[in-house]
């Protein structure tokens, strides 16, 4: 079974650059997480989907990050511009919708910003 | 709000060692709790749950035991492996609005030597 599939995989790219990265979420999964993880702060949440649509985005660390979901089956997280403190882990993450099983991980997206 | 506090690491042991990482938690309502294992380079995996009091997850010789008494949710190993290295994260959970909301401890760093 194809689990949660991100990419790219590493991103290395100036300061000022766009940043968009992808996640194409388990097949037939509603819910749908972005988190960022560093060694400062550990792993959090910045922004979950249900149903394609953004149910809290309170953890997106400011306007320079957004996220979309057009479909059930591909989402992007954008930072424009990026910064180097955005350098990070970032991971997808996917679930059944209404807790109904754990959430799954992708392998991530390890991104420098130099 | 709700939070997750595990033991510090990095924790290291011998092969075949007992294996306790700690986890105590802070939530309202009855949250539900996870343990996930991240290895190197890979996202985090699911390696147990519990959804109430006095559940006992297990999965690959690993247990937790979900205690309301003492708001915790010790891991625990009869004889690790090398293996088994790597990073393990305390996490529970919220039903919000149809999304199981994940909060994380900091996460432990085993490392089992031969």
């Amino acid at each position: 079974d194809a689990g949660v599939i991100q990419s790219p995989r590493h991103e290395v790219t100036e300061m000022g650059q766009e940043v968009t990265l992808r996640c194409k979420p388990i097949s037939g999964h509603n819910s749908l997480f972005w988190y960022r993880q560093t060694m400062m702060r550990g792993l959090e949440l910045l922004i979950y989907f249900n149903n394609n649509v953004p149910i809290d985005d309170s953890g997106m660390p400011e306007d320079r990050f957004s996220a979309k979901m057009p479909n059930a089956s591909f989402s992007t997280l954008k930072i424009q511009p990026s910064e180097p403190r955005d350098s990070a882990v970032y991971f997808c993450a996917s679930s059944l919708q209404g807790g109904l099983g754990p959430q799954h991980f992708g392998d991530g997206t390890r991104l420098s910003i130099l | 709000g709700n939070s997750v506090t595990q033991m510090e690491g990095p924790v290291t042991l011998s092969e075949e060692a007992f294996l306790t990482i700690n986890c105590t938690y802070t939530a309202t309502g009855y949250p539900s709790l996870f343990w996930y294992v991240q290895y190197p380079g890979e996202g985090l995996q699911l390696l147990l749950k519990a959804t109430k009091a006095d559940d006992k997850g297990s999965n690959k010789g690993f247990e937790a035991t979900y205690r309301k008494e003492t708001t915790s949710f010790h891991l625990e190993k009869g004889s690790v492996q090398v293996s088994d290295s790597a990073v393990y994260f305390c996490a529970l959970s919220s039903l919000i609005q149809g999304a199981q909301k994940l909060v994380f401890g900091q996460g432990t760093r085993l490392t089992i030597n031969p």
